[in-house]
C-alpha cells in the first residue's frame, strides 16, 4: 500500500539527454509537489501542483517541467540534461495546499539522478 | 522568502542518552514546523509536527518545542536507540504549503 510511489529509483544517464520522472500517489491528496536534494543533503522545493494547477514554481531552470495529468499523478520532465541536475529527487503530496492552509506533506522514496 | 538554519550538522549520543537538534526560522509567517527522519536511501518521513498556536508536543520518546517571539524550535529524543541513527530535518512551512528545510543533523547513536 504505497502511499506516494516514485519511477524510476535510479536514473542514469548522458548530459544532454532528456528524462522524465512519474510521481503517483493513493492518499487522495489534492496537491504534489517535487522537491530536489543535493548531494549535501540538502532539500529545496521545485513545484507544487494543486488539482493540476501550478502553485509554487521556485526559481529552477526552464528546463525542468513539471506535468500534471490529473491530482494523482506528477511528473517531472528535464530536458538537455546536464551535470549539476544529478541529485534525488522527491515527489511529496499533501491534503491541502493552495490559499492559508498548511497541511502535511508525505514524501516518496526518491529518484536518484546521475548525469554522466 | 523564509530562511532555516539547523543545528548541530552532526550529532553523536550514547544509546539511551538525550539528543536536542535546534532550528531557527526568519518569517514571522510560517505557522506549521514538521520535522522529519530520513534513512539512507528513503525519503524523509514525519516523525512529529507543531503548529505556531501550540508552544510544546511530545509523541512517546520524541518532543518538540516552539518558541514563537524567539523564532526557534527544537527537537528532542529522550532514550536514544540504535534505530534513531538517521538523518533528522527540521522545516518551516508558510501559508500556502511551502516547505522551507532546514540543512539537516545526522544522528549516530553508538550502542
Amino acid at each position: 500500500d504505497t502511499a506516494v510511489s516514485q519511477t524510476p529509483k535510479y536514473l542514469v544517464t548522458q548530459m544532454g539527454n532528456d528524462k522524465s520522472i512519474k510521481c503517483e500517489q493513493n492518499l487522495g491528496h489534492d496537491t504534489m509537489y517535487w522537491y530536489k536534494q543535493d548531494s549535501k543533503k540538502f532539500l529545496k522545493i521545485m513545484f507544487s501542483y494543486n488539482n493540476k494547477e501550478l502553485i509554487i514554481n521556485e526559481t529552477v531552470p526552464n528546463r525542468f517541467s513539471p506535468k500534471s495529468p490529473d491530482k494523482a499523478h506528477l511528473n517531472l520532465h528535464i530536458n538537455s540534461l546536464e551535470l549539476g541536475d544529478s541529485a534525488v529527487y522527491f515527489c511529496a503530496s499533501s491534503q491541502g495546499g493552495g490559499g492559508w492552509r498548511t497541511d502535511t506533506q508525505y514524501f516518496g522514496p526518491g529518484t536518484r539522478l546521475t548525469v554522466l | 522568502g523564509e530562511n532555516v538554519e539547523q543545528h548541530p550538522s552532526t550529532l553523536s549520543v550514547q544509546e539511551g542518552d538525550s539528543a536536542v537538534i535546534k532550528c531557527t526560522y526568519s518569517d514571522s509567517a510560517s505557522n506549521y514546523f514538521p520535522w522529519y527522519k530520513q534513512e539512507l536511501g528513503k525519503g524523509p518521513q514525519l516523525i512529529i509536527d507543531i503548529r505556531s498556536n501550540v508552544g510544546e508536543k511530545k509523541d512517546q520518546r520524541i518532543a518538540v518545542t516552539l518558541n514563537k517571539t524567539a523564532k526557534h524550535f527544537s527537537l528532542h529524543i529522550t532514550e536514544t536507540q540504535p534505530e534513531d541513527s538517521a538523518v533528522y530535518f527540521c522545516a518551516a512551512s508558510t501559508p500556502g504549503n511551502k516547505l522551507t528545510f532546514g540543512g539537516g543533523t545526522r544522528v549516530l547513536v553508538k550502542p
